[in-house]
């Protein structure tokens, strides 16, 4: 069975660094790219950027670029999220996603991870 | 990029036909046949339905079809149930992802 299991819930203070993971099971890590998709409170889905395990080819959304990190670890099937410096801004629930070319469909998403920046 | 447009709310009594509409531009939804549609119920993650316009993955129920005419595209779900009832999203590729606003689906 395909999954993506996503790290716990998070809260932070601004200007505080953070990694969130997204761990792959059922399937071939390195053969999938994994997106990661933001969604603020009461709000819609926005695309991030996505990496490809196989060989951390990383394609960032012109939004998020320089923003955010995106990671992964194909030893232990796992992609991460990662800020330096937190702002209020961040809090949202974040989710990674899979897709087995770029222009694919993201057919398996992760539980989301809720990320909430507060002073 | 800009978002995908796509109406915030639509409605519609159990048994009835809907459709969402996804409008971009002829540099993302005018040049791929790769619209997607993602269904999201209230603190869930999002559940692909439809692919490559048209396609659905194994499981969705057939009451859920996709189409495209030039930069717009639709999802049409069929004999609407209490279920149905969520946000949906269409996606566009465009050298990258693009996401619509979401439509919230009501079913009365």
């Amino acid at each position: 069975e395909v999954q993506l299991v996503q790290s716990g819930a998070e809260v932070k203070k601004p200007g505080e660094s953070l990694k969130i993971s997204c761990k792959g099971s059922g399937y071939s890590f390195t053969s999938y790219w994994i997106g990661w998709v933001r969604q603020m409170p009461g709000k819609g889905l926005e695309w991030m950027g996505i990496i490809y395990p196989g060989d951390s080819d990383t394609r960032y959304s012109p939004s998020f670029q320089g923003q955010v990190t995106i990671s992964a670890d194909k030893s232990i099937s796992t992609a991460y999220l990662q800020w330096s410096s937190l702002k209020a801004s961040d809090t949202a629930m974040y989710y990674c996603a899979r897709r087995i070319q770029l222009w694919s469909p993201l057919d398996y998403w992760g539980q989301g991870t809720l990320v909430t920046v507060s002073s | 990029q800009s978002a995908l447009t796509q109406p915030a709310s639509v409605s519609g009594s159990p048994g009835q036909s809907i459709t969402i509409s996804c409008t971009g531009t002829s540099s993302d939804v005018g040049s791929y046949n790769l619209v997607s549609w993602y269904q999201q119920h209230p603190g869930k993650a999002p559940k692909l339905m439809i692919y490559e316009v048209s396609k659905r993955p194994s499981g969705v129920s057939n009451r859920f079809s996709g189409s495209k005419s030039g930069n717009t595209a639709s999802l049409t779900i069929s004999g609407l149930q209490a279920e149905d009832e969520a946000d949906y999203y269409c996606c566009s590729y465009a050298g990258s992802s693009l996401f619509g606003g979401g439509t919230k689906l009501t079913v009365l």
